[in-house]
């Protein structure tokens, strides 16, 4: 089967520096996606990542291992404004993008 | 720029009523359109997707249906909704198959079924 896996939930203090992990077990793979959800909102693309290495993007940053099945997100200079959800999706051999549950972050004063 | 609309924002329903969601997207064409359904707490549950008119793929067997009369609509739809259709409906479209195409959604209609 195919399966993302993603922290439930995480916690940081703003200012801070914070990674969010994502493993994945897919059938083929055509990109990673990062998209972030507010609560009440719909999800906002971030990020895209198809080759290993590191994309960065202002504070954002998005990190692929293809070997590893495995990436993550880095939030730099974390604001208040970071509070939201973290979806890890995946562009399967169908070209469908296969999501997981998404990661909480919670940012603290 | 393109942009996508979802209506209504918020649905309340009874238990059996039957539902219409529409889904229009602008400055675009022939794109791919998506359904998805998120419950509370949830990751995105793909529902339906189409290429194009006229063409609808199931993901998820359920008393939801999908249409897309024209090339930039896409309607959800049921005759009899159940209390477990209640969730934040989500329309997303991309440009094509590429794989760098992300998928962009519109602002969600949540139902509450009662």
């Amino acid at each position: 089967g195919q399966n993302i896996d993603q922290p439930t939930e995480m916690t940081a203090t703003e200012g801070a520096i914070v990674q969010i992990n994502c493993t994945y077990q897919t059938s083929g793979f055509n990109g990673l996606f990062w998209y972030q959800q507010h609560a009440g909102e719909a999800p906002t693309f971030l990020s895209y990542n198809v080759l290993d290495g590191l994309e960065e993007k202002g504070r954002f940053s998005s990190f692929l291992s293809r070997s590893k099945g495995y990436s993550y997100l880095l939030l730099k200079e974390l604001q208040m404004k970071d509070s939201a959800s973290y979806l890890c999706a995946v562009k399967d051999s169908n070209y469908q993008l296969i999501w997981g549950a998404g990661t909480k972050l919670i940012i603290k004063p | 720029s393109q942009t996508i609309h979802q209506w209504p924002a918020t649905l309340v329903q009874p238990v059996g009523s039957p539902l219409s969601l529409e889904c229009t997207v602008e400055g675009t064409s022939n794109p791919n359109l998506y359904w998805y359904r998120q419950a509370a707490g949830r990751g995105l549950q793909l529902l339906f997707y189409s290429v194009g008119i006229g063409q609808i793929s199931s993901e998820v067997p359920q008393n939801l249906s999908a249409s897309r009369p024209q090339d930039r609509q896409f309607i959800l739809s049921s005759k009899k909704l159940l209390l477990s259709d209640s969730g934040f409906y989500l329309c997303a479209w991309t440009s094509g198959r590429e794989e760098s195409r992300a998928q962009y959604f519109g602002p969600g209609t949540r139902l509450l079924v009662l």
